[in-house]
């Protein structure tokens, strides 16, 4: 099946730095790569979707300049939390899409990194 | 706008069954999803329907009626490990993924 890492799984960092979360589809090409992030508790939000080669769309509320997406190729993308404060400490999941063969197409998740800014 | 609207929490008893109720609303269709997420953990995927009708697969069920925006997933002989929470999420017309809240499931002995 397909596999989807991400790394770090957990991260601590003070507060003003910057954190890179990699996100690599391992068996497949994902034509779309997708970012969210989770509160306790509650579900996930999507912060962006990003397909190789162009731009992040960003969803509403998001800050484009401190959540930075590259999509650099088929098989990874990063997202780097700059200047991360407290209440940046989250869940941040990526999602990676294939085309499968049908109609639908699934979203393969990675585990999941866990940020916690002091 | 887009909604999805599932309950926040469910309990049952080990060995019984449960079935977890999600009603949708989105911009056009293009399927329904349901993942189990362990708390800490990333979702993992359950089940997709696109077409009306029941989906079996083991001990879980899904079912899905497009034209009443609703769909079930029935989950059968629970096991204690069956303690999750379990996400709705309906694929719009752009094939975006719209997520629900989530329903927290919890297995009593």
């Amino acid at each position: 099946g397909a596999v989807v890492s991400q790394h770090p799984s957990w991260v601590i960092c003070k507060s003003g730095t910057s954190v890179k979360i990699e996100c690599r589809s391992l068996d497949f090409q994902a034509t779309t790569m997708f970012w969210y992030r989770q509160f306790p508790k509650q579900s996930l939000m999507l912060m962006a979707t990003s397909n190789e080669g162009s731009k992040a769309t960003y969803e509403q509320g998001v800050e484009k300049d401190k959540f930075l997406i590259n999509h650099a190729s088929l098989t990874l993308s990063t997202l780097t939390v700059t200047s991360a404060h407290p209440e940046d400490s989250s869940f941040y999941i990526c999602s990676a899409r294939a085309r499968t063969s049908g109609d639908f197409y699934e979203q393969y998740f990675g585990p999941g990194t866990r940020l916690t800014v002091t | 706008g887009q909604n999805i609207d599932q309950p926040t929490e469910m309990t049952a008893t080990e060995g019984a069954i449960v079935q977890i109720n999600c009603t949708y609303q989105t911009s056009g269709f293009n399927g329904l999803f349901w993942y189990q997420q362990h708390a800490g953990e990333a979702p993992t995927f359950l089940s997709y329907n696109v077409l009306d009708g029941l989906e079996e697969k083991g001990r879980f069920s899904s079912f899905l009626s497009r034209s009443k925006g609703y769909s079930y997933l029935l989950l059968k002989e629970l096991q204690m490990k069956d303690s999750a929470s379990y996400l709705c999420a309906a694929l719009d017309s752009n094939y975006q993924l719209i997520w629900g809240a989530g329903t927290k499931l919890i297995i009593k002995p």
